[in-house]
């Protein structure tokens, strides 16, 4: 089976501008988690979708959005950059969500913001 | 509330040494427990998973970690350590819901390894 693919790999952005981050899951799973990793902070969960509709949400601004299409394909949003959101952007996906599964990484996005 | 703490955010060991990442956990409730690996500029690999169904548990590339209820531990070891190993390691707890997420994770430690 293929594993999470993210795209793009890199980005560089300007403050102000707002940016779009997509996340493919492993096939047959329903369950998309996207973190941000920074040096400081370490890996903070942002948000998690299940079947199309955000389950659970971590402590991040409204800036700060996502969504879940009908194949389990996931995008996150990002308005009105600012430096501080520089960041690796990761996304997990699982089968179900649930405690006992297993979480499994894509590459995950590098965002800067100048 | 559940957390993961990691003693020591650097260790370093020389090749064919044992490695000892150590990892601490508070629940409230019967854990699972993970550990990730991550190399520069790569996503989250999964190393192993406790889920009680045995306290010691073996993962990918030679490494084990043992579930301790009475230390509230689940550290990861590698009898001896390549090259390849050296990257960053994650611990972390898994909690259904909430703000935190399903997956708390620790601070990290980098593993470095001296040839």
């Amino acid at each position: 089976k293929a594993g999470v693919t993210q795209t793009p790999r890199y980005l560089i952005k300007t403050r102000g501008q707002q940016v779009t981050l997509s996340c493919s899951p492993i096939s047959g799973h329903r369950s998309v988690s996207w973190y941000q990793q920074t040096p400081g902070q370490g890996l903070q969960f942002l948000f998690e979708y299940f079947s199309e509709t955000q389950r659970n949400k971590g402590n991040f601004p409204g800036r700060f959005s996502g969504r879940q299409f009908s194949n389990s394909r996931s995008e996150m949003n990002v308005s009105t950059l600012e430096l501080g959101d520089s960041a690796l952007y990761l996304c997990a996906s699982s089968l179900d969500g649930v405690v006992a599964d297993t979480q499994y990484f894509g590459p995950g996005t590098r965002l800067t913001v100048l | 509330a559940q957390s993961v703490t990691q003693l020591g955010s650097h260790v370093s060991v020389s090749e064919g040494a044992l490695v000892l990442l150590r990892c601490n956990y508070s629940s409230s409730v019967p854990p699972y427990l993970f550990w990730y690996v991550q190399y520069p500029n790569q996503g989250l690999q999964l190393l192993l998973k406790y889920t009680s169904a045995a306290t010691l548990v073996k993962g990918i590339n030679g490494f084990e970690a043992e579930f301790k209820k009475s230390e509230t531990s689940f550290h990861l070891t590698k009898p001896s350590a390549h090259m390849s190993d050296a990257a960053e390691y994650f611990c972390a707890v898994s909690l259904y819901g909430g703000s935190q997420g399903n997956l708390i994770f620790g601070k990290g430690t980098k593993l470095s390894v001296k040839p």
